[in-house]
């Protein structure tokens, strides 16, 4: 068990470019969930897949995000055109029961110059 | 609208000094209570869940309890490695979105030696 998996740790971008990150759940856990968290604020839920299939996204997700999660394994996140609004830690986590007890990842870091 | 409230935003003790954090929620219904730990630059981990009203759990020095308007993370006799960002997180019954977690905004807890 390796945990979760999140690449890149850091990402830097200019505003208006497109940005993609990866998230590698723990192999046996069929449910991923991603989330944005801000400093000084808790995580905010974004959308969240059981399996392939995505049940749930949040309002925060506007039509510049989408998330997708092939094959119910990996999956990525895209911002596209960022705005530095966008700059935030994004959170993957994953859990094989339906109780809330998320697995986390360390985190992708995005700065929006 | 469901929330989370946490107190204080920042606590200061010494090493073997106990204390309590808050976290107040409101939820027309409530699936689960969460406490995480968040150590600076990681994602959280989990570290209790608490279902109905009177229910504890205990793991170290860290003790958590229910109430149906608010909950308590007791840590008796803290130690400098018990420094962190606890957050409090709630998973509504009802409502569109039943998979996600709705978080405070945490307790920044630093135990001097």
């Amino acid at each position: 068990d390796t945990g979760v998996s999140q690449d890149p740790r850091h990402k830097i971008t200019k505003r208006g470019q497109n940005v993609t990150f990866r998230c590698d759940p723990i192999s046996e856990h069929n449910r991923l969930y991603w989330y944005r968290q801000t400093l000084g604020q808790g995580p905010e839920f974004l959308t969240y897949f059981q399996n392939e299939a995505q049940l749930e996204k949040s309002r925060l997700l506007s039509d510049r995000f989408s998330a997708e999660r092939p094959k119910g394994s990996f999956s990525t996140l895209e911002i596209q055109r960022t705005e530095q609004g966008d700059s935030a830690m994004y959170l993957c986590a994953s859990s094989v029961l339906e109780t809330g007890e998320l697995f986390f990842g360390e985190g992708s870091r995005l700065t929006v110059l | 609208e469901d929330q989370v409230t946490q107190s204080p935003e920042a606590l200061r003790l010494q090493e073997g000094e106990s204390s309590s954090l808050n976290c107040s929620y409101t939820v027309s219904g409530l699936r689960g209570l969460f406490w995480y730990r968040q150590d600076p630059g990681k994602g959280p981990e989990f570290l209790f869940t608490l279902y109905s009203a009177g229910e504890e759990k205990e793991k170290e020095r860290l003790k958590a309890t229910l109430t149906k308007k608010e909950s308590f993370l007791h840590i008796t006799a803290p130690k400098p490695e018990d420094s962190a960002t606890y957050l409090c997180a709630i998973r509504p019954l009802f409502g569109g979105a039943t998979n996600k977690l709705i978080f405070g905004t945490g307790t920044l807890l630093a135990v001097q030696p």
